[in-house]
């Protein structure tokens, strides 16, 4: 099976512009999480979607959104960009959810100047 | 909510010797907890994971244990190989959230 993909790879962005990154899950698998990683504060946890429903969602502000599509793929939308948004943003997908293997994708490394 | 602590954040050991990184967890909801190993540039990987219901578990070098009165977990790696040198994330989950620890950066020295 193909492994989860992610685009675009890297992103420039400025300041106050928004952004929207893919990820495409593994075939039949139905969960998609989204996290963020950063030198400073690791691996976050930002939501979670299972059958195009947001089922979970971390501590981060409403600036940062997504959705899941009925095939399963899903994007992730920041808003009003600033600079502590620079990141490497993980999805992964697994067949139902947290408690099974989390296959994560390449990432997207995003800066916001 | 939870919080994962992991300890050490770097870790050095010599080709063949045994590296032990420690996680503790503060929701005793939590009931999954897996090991990732992420090398540097690459997505992070699973290299194994326990569940709340067992008390270690075992693949080849790779080891977990779990004390869920005490709310930690350790991963062990014996016989080291240069190839283990990589970042090792801890993480727990009860369903609702998935919380990574800060990650251990081990070396091994050939």
């Amino acid at each position: 099976k193909a492994g989860v993909t992610q685009t675009p790879r890297y992103l420039i962005k400025t300041r106050g512009q928004q952004v929207t990154l893919s990820c495409s899950p593994i075939s039949g698998h139905r969960s998609v999480s989204w996290y963020q990683q950063t030198p400073g504060q690791g691996l976050q946890f930002l939501f979670e979607y299972f059958s195009e429903t947001q089922r979970n969602k971390g501590n981060f502000p409403g600036r940062f959104s997504g959705r899941q599509f009925s095939n399963s793929r899903s994007e992730m939308n920041v808003s009003t960009l600033e600079l502590g948004d620079s990141a490497l943003y993980l999805c992964a997908s697994s067949l139902t959810g947290f408690e099974e293997t989390q296959y994560f994708g390449p990432g997207t490394r995003l800066l916001v100047l | 909510g939870e919080n994962v602590e992991q300890h050490p954040s770097t870790l050095s050991v010599q080709e063949g010797d045994s590296a032990v990184i420690k996680c503790t967890y503060s929701d005793s909801a939590s009931n999954y907890f897996p090991w990732y190993k992420q090398e540097l540039g690459k997505r992070p990987q699973l290299i194994i994971d326990i569940r709340s219901n067992v008390g270690e578990k075992k693949d080849q070098r790779i080891a977990v244990t779990l004390n869920k009165t005490a709310k930690h977990f350790s991963l062990h790696i014996t016989e080291t190989q240069p190839e283990d040198s990589a970042v090792y994330f801890c993480a727990a989950s009860g369903g609702n959230q998935f919380y990574f620890g800060t990650g251990t950066s081990l070396t091994v020295i050939p």
